[in-house]
C-alpha cells in the first residue's frame, strides 16, 4: 500500500540553523500539506502546495517557512534560522481529487537547541 | 478564527463499555475527518464524512455528521484496549484542514 514517507526522522539542531525536511508523498497525488504538532498539543496546519504553488498557508507560516517540490517525488519544508519554539513534530500529508483526504508521513521531530 | 473542539479531552473507560466523543466546529463546512493518533506516531485515517448526515462504521467505531448542528460524533461501543489512543477530528474548509484540541482515550481493562 502505498504511503507518504519522510525523512529524517528526528533532527536536532542549534538555534539560528536552517533545516530542511523532507517527504516523498504518494506518487499520484496533487496536495501537498506541511503540518506541525507540539508535544501533547493539537496538529496546527502550516501550508498546502498544489500545481507547484502555495495555495493556503497559516499565521504559523511566516517568512522563515519555506516550501519546495525540488522534482517529481520530493516535498520539502525549510525553516531558515531555527527558533527553540520550532521543537515539534512535522507531519508531512498528501491528498488525492475525491474526497480530499489527507494521508499523512510518520514525521520528523525536530528537536532545536 | 475558526475553532474545533472536541470533549472530553481525557476519557478513562471500561472495556465493554459504549462512549461517544463529541466534536464541534465554528464554520460551515460539510466535508469532516477523523484520525487516531498512537503515543509517538502519525495520524491513522479512520473516517471521512462529507455530507449531511454522513453516518460511517468500522469495527467498534461509528462516526456521524450534522453539518447544520456544526458535529460529529465518534462512537464508541464495547470498547477494547487496543482502542487506547488519541483521537483528532479535523474540519476541511476547502483550503486546509482544522484540527481539534484531540480526545486521549484509555480503555482499562
Amino acid at each position: 500500500e502505498p504511503e507518504v514517507t519522510q525523512t529524517p526522522s528526528h533532527q536536532v539542531t542549534q538555534m539560528g540553523q536552517e533545516v530542511i525536511l523532507r517527504c516523498v508523498p504518494i506518487s499520484n497525488h496533487l496536495y501537498f500539506y506541511w503540518y506541525r504538532q507540539i508535544l501533547g498539543q493539537k496538529v496546527e496546519f502550516l501550508v498546502s502546495f498544489y500545481n507547484n504553488e502555495i495555495s493556503e498557508k497559516s499565521e504559523i507560516f511566516d517568512d522563515q517557512f519555506s516550501v519546495e517540490r525540488p522534482d517529481g517525488s520530493n516535498f520539502t519544508l525549510k525553516i531558515r534560522s531555527t527558533k527553540l519554539e520550532d521543537s515539534a513534530m512535522y507531519f508531512c500529508a498528501s491528498g488525492g481529487w475525491t474526497d480530499n483526504e489527507q494521508f499523512f508521513g510518520p514525521g520528523t521531530r525536530l528537536t532545536v537547541l | 478564527e475558526l475553532k474545533v473542539e472536541q470533549n472530553p479531552l481525557f476519557l478513562s473507560m471500561q472495556e465493554g463499555k459504549n462512549y461517544t466523543i463529541y466534536c464541534n466546529y465554528s464554520t460551515t463546512s460539510d466535508r469532516l475527518y477523523w484520525y487516531r493518533q498512537d503515543p509517538g506516531k502519525s495520524l491513522e485515517s479512520l473516517f471521512v464524512l462529507l455530507s449531511n448526515g454522513a453516518v460511517k462504521q468500522e469495527g467498534r467505531l461509528m462516526a456521524s455528521l450534522d453539518t447544520k448542528a456544526r458535529l460529529s460524533t465518534l462512537h464508541i461501543t464495547a470498547a477494547v484496549h487496543d482502542l487506547s489512543a488519541t483521537y483528532f477530528c479535523a474540519v476541511d474548509t476547502g483550503n486546509q484542514f482544522y484540527f481539534g484540541t484531540g480526545t486521549s482515550l484509555t480503555v482499562i481493562p
